[in-house]
Parts: structure tokens; C-alpha cells; sequence
């Protein structure tokens, strides 16, 4: 069952230009989201986070935003840089913050 | 401070063998997780230990199972090996921590082949 996903398997988005990276998930009871960033060759990166109890989160260049009624988060990247090239994945828990789902990957290329 | 270390980095095994992993945690991390991501898709939960007990399984049949240890490294053991159990095994560490969600850190994976 996939509660987690990722519909766009790729983004290309030109260097100091806005990257957006969206994710939908299916399960209301999902408490916390979060973004990581996966080179090859390597383990995933935590990026970014936010809890269920709130709509924005910003950390430098990274916001991610959290659309409750329509189960949908995003990730927004500005400026991009070639250095944010990479796989993204969205994650999401229950309030258990046990058990975490995972997207299936949304590979980004940033062109200089 | 050692991020999450995971060995072996890459292994070749045959149908019906078995293999271990292992995992050190992040230092000051008690919870260890277990994933398998193949090829083009996400990570996939298989289990989760602390307080080396396993306290959440995903939907992973009895030939995946695990260990932890009293310094909070853990154990991937997988039986019978097929050649769909193929992947990528990422070992994943965080804090319980009951007054707040934190985030998992990954290490780099096994990389397993089935011959």
C-alpha cells in the first residue's frame, strides 16, 4: 500500500531559479513529514522536517509546507544550486513516530 | 562523532543462503531501523528495535529477522535468500523521545546481490 507518494520521478530547474518537490500521502493519522536527499553511492540525508500541528517550516534555503486537507506537503527550494542535485524522498510517521513511509524518489537536476 | 555505520558495504550471496548485516548506531541513538529499498523505489520499513526488542515489523515474512545489542548496534539476518531480496538495506538510527518526533539518520547500506 502505498500511503506515501511522489508522482514526478524527475525535475530539471535552472541555477538561482525556485525548485519545487511535491509529495501526497493518504493516511490522516500521519503526525510528522519529513525530506531527505540521497546522493548515489549513499545513505539518505536528513533535510528537512515538519509536525502535523503546523503549515511552514523553514531552515535557510528550504521550506517545506503542509497542506492538511488535501494531504499534501511540498518542498521548496530557493535559490537552487547544481550542489542540490540529488534524489529527494518524503517521509511521513504517526504520532508513534515509529514506523516511517517513504515516496518513491524524486530526482532533481539542477543546471548551471 | 560517527554519523550511522553499516557493514559489509556490498555482498554476493546465492538463492537459499543466508546473510547477516550490521549496524552502528549515530552516538546517543537507542532506536534502530531497518529498511530495503530496490531498484527506482523508496526506502521500505522491515523492522524496528529498542531496548533490543523489536517494536514495529512492516510487512516482511519471518525470514527477515533482527537483533539488537545491549550497546544499541543491531542485526539484519535474512534466511533462505530469493532472488527478489536483492537491494539496497539501509540501517536507520534516531532518539526515542517521547516529548518530540525526531528524524532517522541513514547510513550508506548494504548493497546485496542475489546470484
Amino acid at each position: 500500500d502505498q500511503q506515501v507518494k511522489q508522482n514526478s520521478p524527475s525535475l530539471s530547474v535552472q541555477e538561482g531559479r525556485i525548485s519545487i518537490l511535491n509529495c501526497d500521502y493518504t493516511n490522516s493519522m500521519f503526525d510528522y513529514f519529513l525530506w531527505y536527499k540521497k546522493y548515489p553511492a549513499e545513505g539518505p540525508t536528513f533535510l528537512i522536517s515538519i509536525s502535523s500541528i503546523k503549515d511552514k517550516n523553514e531552515d535557510g534555503r528550504f521550506t517545506v509546507f503542509l497542506n492538511k486537507s488535501a494531504k499534501h506537503l511540498s518542498l521548496h527550494i530557493v535559490p537552487s544550486q547544481p550542489g542540490d542535485s540529488a534524489v529527494y524522498f518524503c517521509a511521513a510517521s504517526g504520532a508513534n513516530f515509529n514506523k516511517f513511509y517513504f515516496g518513491s524518489g524524486t530526482k532533481l537536476n539542477v543546471k548551471p | 562523532d560517527a554519523g550511522v555505520t553499516q557493514s559489509p558495504t556490498h555482498l554476493i550471496k546465492t538463492r537459499g543462503q543466508q546473510v547477516t548485516l550490521r549496524c552502528s548506531p549515530k552516538s546517543g541513538h537507542d532506536t534502530v531501523s531497518w529498511y530495503q529499498q530496490a531498484l527506482g523505489q523508496g526506502p521500505q520499513f522491515i523492522f524496528q528495535y529498542y531496548e533490543e526488542e523489536e517494536r514495529q515489523r512492516g510487512n516482511f515474512p519471518d525470514r527477515f529477522s533482527g537483533h539488537q545489542f545491549p550497546n544499541y548496534s543491531s542485526e539484519l539476518n535474512v534466511n533462505a535468500l530469493l532472488l527478489g531480496d536483492s537491494a539496497l538495506y539501509l540501517c536507520a538510527s534516531s532518539r526515542t523521545d517521547f516529548l518530540g518526533n525526531q528524524p532517522q539518520h541513514f547510513g550508506d547500506g548494504t548493497r546485496l546481490s542475489i546470484l
